[in-house]
């Protein structure tokens, strides 16, 4: 079945520091791949996602690549910030998200200034 | 953008009572809700969709007499989780995708954090 694999956290970096999230997934078909994050006490957010092969998904800084060769949409951002400090959750969904969404186990993200 | 929200965001319940988590819409219609528990520092386990004027579909290993699941209105999903018992505090979260948004774009909830004493 469909799943998604993400690299365990917590993840702790300083200010400006280059960030980067693995993950992985398993799909029968031609899935849509997201990056959820969830700051403390608030609800899950759309970070950004892909709905294609090779394509790039981005926003605040935050940059992912569907890449069907490896099966990865790895999360990155060149520049961290204290306010970057959440969860971020890599999913993947078929039939454009109108079926079911997969959660990776989350990544915990700490910032320092 | 498009709003999803729960009612309540927080409940203590004592074991052996039944509680009623809502899940709406706010600006859209939505004919399938999801619903999701979520262990701390864990992810988000799917639990059931929702379907509007139908029946839920249920995820393997949950007990569909212990979460009632019922879809009243395009924009209300309610969850009801009956008997409760320690076991079952949790953070549920609820989603709806958006019909015609881009890419099937989901919108969650807040969640709702369950407490059973």
């Amino acid at each position: 079945g469909d799943s998604v694999t993400q690299m365990e956290g917590p993840v702790t970096l300083s200010e400006e520091a280059f960030l980067t999230i693995n993950c992985t997934y398993t799909a029968t078909g031609y899935p849509s791949l997201f990056w959820y994050v969830q700051y403390p006490g608030e609800g899950l957010q759309l970070l950004l996602k892909a709905t294609k092969a090779d394509d790039k998904g981005s926003n605040k800084g935050f940059e992912a690549t569907y890449r069907k060769e490896t099966t990865s949409f790895h999360l990155e951002k060149g520049s961290v910030q204290v306010s970057d400090s959440a969860v971020y959750f890599c999913a993947l969904s078929d039939f454009g998200g109108f079926n079911k969404f997969y959660f990776g186990s989350g990544t915990k993200l700490n910032v320092k200034p | 953008g498009a709003v999803v929200s729960q009612h309540p965001s927080w409940v203590i319940c004592k074991s052996g009572t039944s509680v009623k988590i809502e899940c709406r819409s706010l600006d859209f219609q939505a004919t399938t809700m999801f619903w999701y528990r979520q262990f701390p520092k864990q992810s988000l386990m799917l639990m059931a969709t929702s379907n509007e004027g139908s029946k839920a579909t249920y995820e393997q290993g949950v007990e569909k007499d212990k979460f009632l699941i019922n879809h009243a209105s395009l924009t209300l999903s309610t969850l009801t989780v009956t008997s409760a018992h320690p076991e079952d505090s949790s953070f549920y979260i609820c989603s709806a995708p958006l019909a015609g948004g881009p890419s099937g774009e989901q919108y969650f909830g807040p969640g709702t954090r369950l407490t059973v004493t």
